[in-house]
């Protein structure tokens, strides 16, 4: 089946510093959403990205969709402790199709 | 506030017991997901339901079940609990159609199994 993993699992930063998180799938998706989830808390959708190559900005968070539609980053410029979490990348193989899950990325930021 | 509800928020119970999760999907959302998450473990499907019906299976052990009933709220069965049990279990709804397959989490229940 359909396998969706993320890296890197955890990441310290300082705060100030740029993060990346990367997200690679097995098949072709169709499209990939990125959701984040406080400490504590649930998963909030963040984004989806649908085209190939796709670029999509918000505030200092960039999302990347690869060309061949099986990877996708999620770049944060200038880290805040806001923005402290886990972050997840989620792959649909089809449309109508279900949600793949990768493990995420938990990012602490160190003030 | 995502607009779907689980209850209870906590839940402590004992080893071999049963217990019921119910989730609120937001209005007008047909579909209900259910997830668990471990300790500073990723999200692992469960099962999901659309209009009542089953519509997709993840690694949902045979001691859990679930149902849609028809106002669309789901119930998560767990039964013969064991200690590995113990984790955050999310309910998420969506509005199946173009573009808008977002999942909508609820706070979660969170298990405790003694």
């Amino acid at each position: 089946g359909q396998q969706v993993m993320q890296i890197p699992q955890y990441q310290h930063v300082q705060e100030g510093e740029d993060f990346t998180t990367y997200c690679n799938s097995s098949t072709t998706l169709s499209n990939i959403q990125w959701y984040k989830q406080r400490p504590g808390g649930h998963p909030v959708f963040l984004i989806q990205l649908v085209k190939s190559g796709e670029v999509k900005k918000q505030k200092r968070l960039t999302f990347q969709f690869g060309e061949a539609k099986k990877n996708s980053s999620l770049h944060i410029t200038a880290t805040q402790t806001t923005d402290v979490g886990t972050y997840f990348c989620a792959g649909r193989e089809t449309s109508g199709s279900r949600l793949t899950f990768g493990e995420g990325t938990q990012l602490t930021v160190n003030p | 506030d995502s607009g779907v509800t689980q209850t209870p928020k906590h839940l402590i119970t004992a080893t071999g017991q049963r217990v019921t999760l119910r989730c609120s999907p937001r209005s007008g959302d047909l579909s209900v997901y259910w997830y668990q998450q471990s300790l500073d473990q990723g999200l692992q499907f469960l099962i999901q339901y659309y209009n009542g019906e089953e519509r997709a299976k993840g690694n949902i052990l045979e001691r859990f079940s679930a149902q849609q009933f028809p106002d669309l709220h789901s119930e998560l069965n767990l039964s013969s609990l064991e200690l590995g049990d113990s984790a955050l279990y999310f309910c998420a709804s969506s509005r199946p159609g173009l573009g808008s397959d977002t999942q909508y989490f609820g706070p979660g229940t969170r298990l405790t199994v003694l």
